[in-house]
């Protein structure tokens, strides 16, 4: 699996757009960047997956560089519920391949 | 929407004790995985399981640990002998069969083990 570099805490305001920033350099060809967040020692929560094409849902949206090397989650109006860790992984997408998620980015959305 | 369910969500015993935790994947879906978070850490890979088998596991998953799919709906982590060390949250996920897209594993919310 890839190794990928998150800053360790990030703030947003309520309302604005949350930019959540992922480094995977050494991402191979056939690896998908996931997102996924996990709110106060839930279950982690799928928010969007991504190859080479940028991607939305109702969630967010991913934008990845087109080298392969970095990608942003994008949260284009931050709520309170969205605090939480996002962890950005790489993975082959593959049934029953393993998630390594890494420390994740803690994302503090404020008033 | 669909979603994955475990009970319980905690689950307090003694050390030596055998435990079993229990997860309904979501009805559709083949894969089935377990995952650890010891409180602080990541969160871990232990195993996921296929068609009654074991796919992959991880060096975690020691012979103390064993999973089951005893009927068409419920899937089962069984520890032996439980260490005090073992005390975690444990996630069950499931996902579909693998397609030409990607495979998306959705996570439960987690049975909380304590050890004592």
């Amino acid at each position: 699996d890839a190794k990928t570099t998150q800053p360790t805490s990030m703030d947003c305001a309520e309302g604005r757009a949350a930019n959540l920033p992922c480094n995977h350099s050494t991402i191979s060809g056939n690896e998908y960047v996931y997102w996924y967040r996990q709110i106060h020692s839930q279950g982690p929560q799928y928010i969007i997956h991504g190859l080479k094409n940028n991607e939305t849902n109702e969630m967010a949206s991913l934008i990845i560089t087109e080298d392969r090397k970095s990608s942003t989650l994008i949260l284009p109006h931050a709520t309170l519920r969205d605090t939480a860790v996002y962890y950005c992984i790489g993975a082959l997408g593959s049934s029953g391949s393993r998630l390594t998620f890494g420390e994740g980015t803690q994302l503090t959305v404020n008033p | 929407e669909p979603e994955v369910t475990q009970t319980p969500s905690h689950q307090v015993t003694q050390m030596g004790q055998e435990v079993i935790l229990r997860c309904v994947p979501i009805s559709n879906h083949l894969y089935f995985y377990w995952y650890r978070q010891i409180l602080g850490q990541k969160v871990e890979f232990l195993v996921s399981f296929y068609n009654n088998e074991i796919s992959e596991k991880s060096e975690i998953f020691d012979d103390q640990f064993s999973v089951e799919r005893p009927d068409g709906s419920n899937f089962t982590l069984k520890i032996r002998s439980t260490k005090l060390e073992d005390s975690a949250m444990y996630f069950c996920a499931s996902s579909e069969l693998w397609h030409p897209s990607t495979d998306t594993q959705y996570f439960g919310p987690g049975t909380r083990l304590t050890v004592l």
